[in-house]
């Protein structure tokens, strides 16, 4: 089963709001991935974090790690009509392949 | 342009019917998987390869197999379409230490089994 945990399953925001979706694992991560699936799409990447604590931003994207690497969060400010997708975080401790949790799908009202 | 190319994009099966689904990288990616993605259950892995010759089974292996003779495509095979596998499949491509670019995925085949 999955081993990645990501609340909630849908997220619906007035446009201009901020929110955060959460991954949460059963086990420690030694780093931990998100990706972006426009819908109709595939999933892009759009980062890898590696450090406990570790906090990395794109634009109006905040990624951060937790201290105990058992749980990442993605927060958006401002959400935009582009932000609409489903973000998924993964689990790359086996190098060549992934464990995804079930994502978060976002809806945006203009 | 570079990436993963997977054919086809749309296919209808009947079920028992058999079929190949293509996948091929152009980026010297050891690393490729298949995964299928469901409402609601995010994407899992079929079956993985970590490079030509070598393969192994993912979370989902039943009714699929796969081969890698070359570095550079990796199909998938349904022997034997049952409903249940009606799915949209990905197809993704890496490399060690890919941390910095993570996966590549292709567009996609959406797979109705009737």
């Amino acid at each position: 089963g999955q081993q990645v945990m990501q609340i909630p399953q849908y997220q619906h925001v007035q446009e201009g709001e901020d929110f955060t979706t959460y991954c949460n694992s059963s086990t420690t991560l030694s780093n931990i991935q998100w990706y972006k699936q426009r819908p109709g799409g595939h999933p892009v990447f759009l980062i890898q974090l590696v450090k406990s604590g570790e906090v990395k931003k794109q634009k109006r994207l905040t990624f951060q790690f937790g201290e105990a690497k058992k749980n990442s969060s993605l927060h958006i400010t401002a959400t935009q009509t582009t932000d609409v997708g489903t973000y998924f975080c993964a689990d790359p401790t086996n190098d060549y392949k992934l464990s995804f949790g079930a994502g978060t799908t976002v809806t945006v009202r203009a | 342009n570079a990436g993963v190319t997977q054919t086809p994009k749309f296919q209808v099966l009947k079920t028992g019917q058999s079929m190949t689904l293509q996948c091929a990288q152009d980026m010297n990616h050891e690393y490729m998987s298949w995964y299928r993605q469901d409402p609601g259950m995010g994407l899992r892995l079929i079956h993985y390869s970590v490079g030509a010759g070598i393969t192994d089974q993912g979370e989902v292996p039943n009714g699929y197999n796969v081969s890698r003779s070359t570095t550079e495509d990796f199909p998938l095979r349904l022997l034997s379409a049952a409903p249940s596998q009606t799915s949209v499949y990905f197809c993704a491509s890496s490399s060690p230490g890919q941390g910095l670019y993570g996966y590549t995925f292709g567009s996609g085949t959406r797979l109705t089994v009737v």
